[in-house]
C-alpha cells in the first residue's frame, strides 16, 4: 500500500536561519508531489508542484524553494526564515486523477 | 484563477442537529470537486463528485455536486462530536499533467455535546 511520510512533526526556528522539510512516498511511481501551506487553520495555499525528478512548479512567489532529488522524494527548503514562514506544511501526493490527494501528516512551523 | 468560496466560515451546532456546508467555484475546464475532513492534522478525503446531481454518501455523510450552478453542498446528519473539523472544499480542472487542487477556506464545524 501507499505510504506518504513527513517529518519534522512540529520546528521552531530562528528568523534568518535555514530549513529543510522532506517528504517522502512508499509503495508508488512517479507521483504528482505538492507542498501547500495552512496559515490559521485555514485554506490551504499551494507552493510548490513537481510531476517528476528535477521538475518544480512554483505557485507563488516567497522565501522558499523546493527539489526532488529522487523519484519518491520532495524538500522543501529555505536559506533564511522570514516570520511570515510560519504555518503548517502538507506534503501530498497524487498518481491518479480520480483520486485526489493523499496527504503528509504535516509539520507545524513557527518562526521566532 | 481558479477560485473556492466556502460557506459558512464557522458553524456551532449540537449532537443529532443536521448540518449543511456550502462550496461554490469558479475553474476553468472544471474536472471535479473534492471535500475533505481536517481534524488536528492532515486532510482526509471525503468525497469526490465529478457529475452533477449525483450523490455521495458514506454513513451519515452525504455531497452533491450542480455544475450548471457550479456549487456542492456537503450534509451531515445526526451529527456526532467527532464530526467536529474544518471541512475543505477543492476543485480541480483538466489542464494537462499536473492536476493542481484549489482548496477553499474551509469550514469550521463544532459539534457541542
Amino acid at each position: 500500500s501507499q505510504t506518504i511520510h513527513q517529518w519534522p512533526a512540529t520546528l521552531v526556528q530562528p528568523v534568518g536561519s535555514p530549513l529543510s522539510l522532506e517528504c517522502t512516498v512508499e509503495g508508488t511511481s512517479n507521483p504528482n508531489l505538492y507542498w501547500y501551506r495552512q496559515a490559521a487553520g485555514r485554506g490551504l495555499q499551494l507552493l510548490f508542484y513537481s510531476v517528476g525528478i528535477g521538475q518544480i512548479s512554483s505557485e507563488v512567489p516567497q522565501n522558499l524553494s523546493a527539489s526532488r532529488p529522487q523519484d519518491r522524494q520532495f524538500i522543501l527548503s529555505s536559506k533564511k526564515l522570514l516570520l511570515s514562514d510560519s504555518g503548517f506544511y502538507l506534503c501530498a501526493w497524487s498518481v491518479l486523477r480520480v483520486s485526489g490527494y493523499t496527504f503528509g501528516s504535516g509539520t507545524r512551523l513557527t518562526v521566532v | 484563477e481558479d477560485k473556492v468560496v466556502q460557506s459558512p466560515l464557522s458553524l456551532v451546532v449540537h449532537e443529532g442537529d443536521t448540518v449543511t456546508l456550502n462550496c461554490s467555484y469558479e475553474v476553468t475546464n472544471f474536472r471535479s470537486l473534492l471535500w475533505y475532513k481536517q481534524e488536528k492534522k492532515a486532510p482526509t478525503f471525503l468525497f469526490m463528485l465529478t457529475s452533477s446531481g449525483i450523490e455521495k454518501k458514506s454513513g451519515r455523510l452525504s455531497s452533491i455536486l450542480d455544475k450548471k450552478e457550479l456549487f456542492s453542498i456537503l450534509n451531515i446528519t445526526a451529527t456526532q462530536t467527532g464530526d467536529s473539523a474544518v471541512y475543505l472544499c477543492a476543485v480541480s480542472n483538466s489542464g494537462g499533467s499536473n492536476y493542481k487542487l484549489t482548496f477553499g477556506k474551509g469550514t469550521l464545524l463544532t459539534v457541542n455535546p
